[in-house]
Order: C-alpha cells, then sequence, then structure tokens
C-alpha cells in the first residue's frame, strides 16, 4: 500500500515550458487536491476533485490546469512555466465518510522555473 | 485577517517538557480541525484529528478545541528532539466542502 504517489520528485523547467505533474492514490479515495507551499505563504490549495469526474478551482488555481483522469490519478498541467511557479507542489487525497476531510499527502515535488 | 493563524516560532523547549501549539481561526462556522506534522523537506503528516470541543488524547499528543473562542491547540507531552518539526494546523470551514485552509505552522525545536 504505497499511499500517495507523485512523480516527478525533482524538475527545472524554462520560463515558457509546459510539464505535467502526476499523482496516484491506492487507498480507494474520492476526493483528490493539489497544493503548493512557498516559503512564508504555508500550503494554498491550487485545485480540487471532490470525485471523479468532477474538479474545482482552490485559492491560487490561474496558471494550472488539472485531469481527473480515474478515481486512482490526478494530474496538474503547468501550460507555461513562470519564474512565480517556482515552489514545492504536494498532492493529497481523502476518503469521504466517518474518516472524510483528513487528507493524506504525498512525498511532493520540488519544481525550480529559471 | 488570515483564516488560519498560527505563531511561526520557532517555540524552543528542552527535552521532556511539555510543548503547547495554539491556532485560532475565524469562520466560527468551522466543523472539523486538524494538526499535521511536517519535517524539513518532507511531506505534511497527519498527527491528530478533531471534531468535538474538549480534549482529545492520542499518545503523547493531545489536542483540544475551543469552538466559542475559535481557538484549537496541540500538546505534547515528554517532548523529544524527533518532535522537532513544522506543525500545521487546518480547518475545514463552515461552507467548504471537501477543502480545507492551513496555517502558516509553528516550527518546533526539542533541545536535548
Amino acid at each position: 500500500n504505497a499511499g500517495v504517489t507523485q512523480t516527478p520528485k525533482f524538475q527545472v523547467l524554462k520560463t515558457g515550458q509546459s510539464m505535467t505533474l502526476q499523482c496516484a492514490q491506492d487507498m480507494n479515495h474520492n476526493s483528490m487536491y493539489w497544493y503548493r507551499q512557498d516559503p512564508g505563504m504555508g500550503l494554498r490549495l491550487i485545485y480540487y476533485s471532490a470525485s471523479e469526474g468532477t474538479t474545482d478551482k482552490g485559492e491560487v488555481p490561474n496558471g494550472y490546469n488539472v485531469s481527473r483522469l480515474n478515481k486512482r490519478e490526478f494530474s496538474l498541467r503547468l501550460e507555461s512555466a513562470a519564474p512565480s511557479q517556482t515552489s514545492v507542489y504536494f498532492c493529497a487525497s481523502a476518503d469521504s465518510g466517518v474518516r472524510s476531510y483528513e487528507q493524506y499527502f504525498g512525498p511532493g515535488t520540488r519544481l525550480t522555473v529559471t | 485577517q488570515k483564516e488560519v493563524e498560527q505563531n511561526s516560532g520557532p517555540l524552543s523547549v528542552p527535552e521532556g517538557a511539555i510543548a503547547s501549539l495554539n491556532c485560532t481561526y475565524s469562520d466560527r462556522g468551522s466543523q472539523s480541525f486538524f494538526w499535521y506534522r511536517q519535517y524539513s523537506g518532507k511531506s505534511p503528516e497527519l498527527i491528530m484529528s478533531i471534531y468535538s470541543n474538549g480534549d482529545k488524547e492520542d499518545g503523547r499528543f493531545t489536542a483540544q478545541l475551543n469552538k466559542a473562542s475559535q481557538y484549537v491547540s496541540l500538546l505534547i507531552r515528554d517532548s523529544q528532539p524527533s518532535d522537532s518539526a513544522t506543525y500545521l494546523c487546518a480547518v475545514r470551514g463552515g461552507n467548504a466542502g471537501n477543502m480545507l485552509t492551513f496555517g502558516g505552522g509553528t516550527r518546533l525545536m526539542v533541545k536535548p
């Protein structure tokens, strides 16, 4: 049981390049989330998916797109990377039901945009 | 005003002491409260959740919730150097659906 996995672990992009961050969970959770974490700013929600087939914007969605590919997988795409998107990106998932809203995080992707 | 506020620290306590971490929130309708531990360079790890007023104990950790005063705290008894980390408070607001709002975290240092 791997929990939440993310790929890649590290990435360096040049301004204007695109990339997709992958996230998968094996806990049969309905909800999945993408956050970014910057020094002094804490964790900020980019997008989330309450269930397969739905996605919603979070606090800082500009410059990002997401796809909930199936119940297990939730990807985050940067179409044209900017230096302001240099950050650590975390994916999380949560169950629905008795222990809903308890979010479990993946190991993160450290992205640098030059 | 931030929705979830924590003192950034660092909070320094000697080994064996009680560490007390505090968090205040602005949404009076908030229903669910969580404490995460984050070691440097690692991802947040859920350590406690609390949903009703009062205390909830789990090993050396006690979460305390006071909805009337809009604060939630985490006590760590018999603090160990391995407890040195940043502790994040997260709150699910009254109309937040499945979303959590995180505080900026408090950095705890436990000195041997």
